[in-house]
């Protein structure tokens, strides 16, 4: 059973445009969730992530918004770029030892193209 | 400072065969996680050591193993390879915050 639903599973976006990609997550439990860029033949880089204890965080273009009481987060990227062209990844999971985050579980990703 | 480097970049095995994957981890970090990732698809938890042991074990079968060792790096383990197990493997560290991955070993099984 999938734990996070992503969506969408593609999306064009204009140069200058914002892109949207949402998740939906089930388990309560989960306390982190970070998005994670790939570009092809690269693994994951993160992005930005968040703890359900605040509403919205920003850097630089990319924002998080998260609902805790929906079991919802996006990632917002204003004025898309031709270089943000990449699959994109929602994932969360809960603490784990030494506080490090061992056990994501991620999204299926949205691959990600912006036209110049 | 250097990330996450991960060998092989590529490999092609034979059904059947035995591989094992490496990983050093970024110089600090003392929790390694293997995650697996089929095409198309996000990536999977396989493992999570931390401090030299084993700390979570995602669903995949007893073929696969790994370990960490003393200075924190760590070797992925698959015997009797099926060819479902063609993906690319990913290796990740962190300390106290976000995974950070490597650029993965891309297993081929033929």
């Amino acid at each position: 059973q999938q734990q996070v639903k992503q969506s969408p599973q593609s999306l064009i976006v204009q140069k200058g445009g914002i892109s949207i990609i949402n998740c939906a997550y089930e388990n309560t439990a989960f306390d982190y969730f970070p998005w994670y860029q790939q570009f092809p033949g690269k693994g994951p880089a993160l992005l930005i992530a968040i703890r359900p204890d605040v509403s919205e965080k920003k850097e630089g273009r990319f924002t998080i918004s998260f609902n805790k009481s929906a079991k919802q987060f996006s990632l917002h990227i204003m004025d898309s770029q031709p270089g943000d062209s990449a699959t994109y990844f929602c994932a969360a999971s809960m603490a784990g030892y030494g506080g490090s985050q061992g056990n994501l579980i991620f999204g299926k990703g949205t691959k990600l193209s912006v036209k110049p | 400072d250097a990330g996450v480097t991960q060998s092989p970049t590529h490999l092609i095995k034979t059904r059947g065969q035995h591989v094992t994957l490496r990983c050093s981890p970024i110089s600090g970090h003392k929790s390694v996680s293997w995650y697996q990732q089929v095409l198309g698809q996000g990536p999977q938890f396989i493992f999570q050591y931390y401090e030299k042991e084993e700390r979570g074990r995602g669903n995949f079968p007893d073929r696969f193993s790994a370990r960490q060792f003393p200075n924190y790096s760590s070797e992925l383990n698959v015997n009797a390879l099926l060819l479902g197990d063609s993906a690319l493997y990913l290796c990740a560290s962190s300390s106290g915050g976000g995974l950070h991955f490597g650029n993965g070993t891309r297993l081929t099984v033929t």
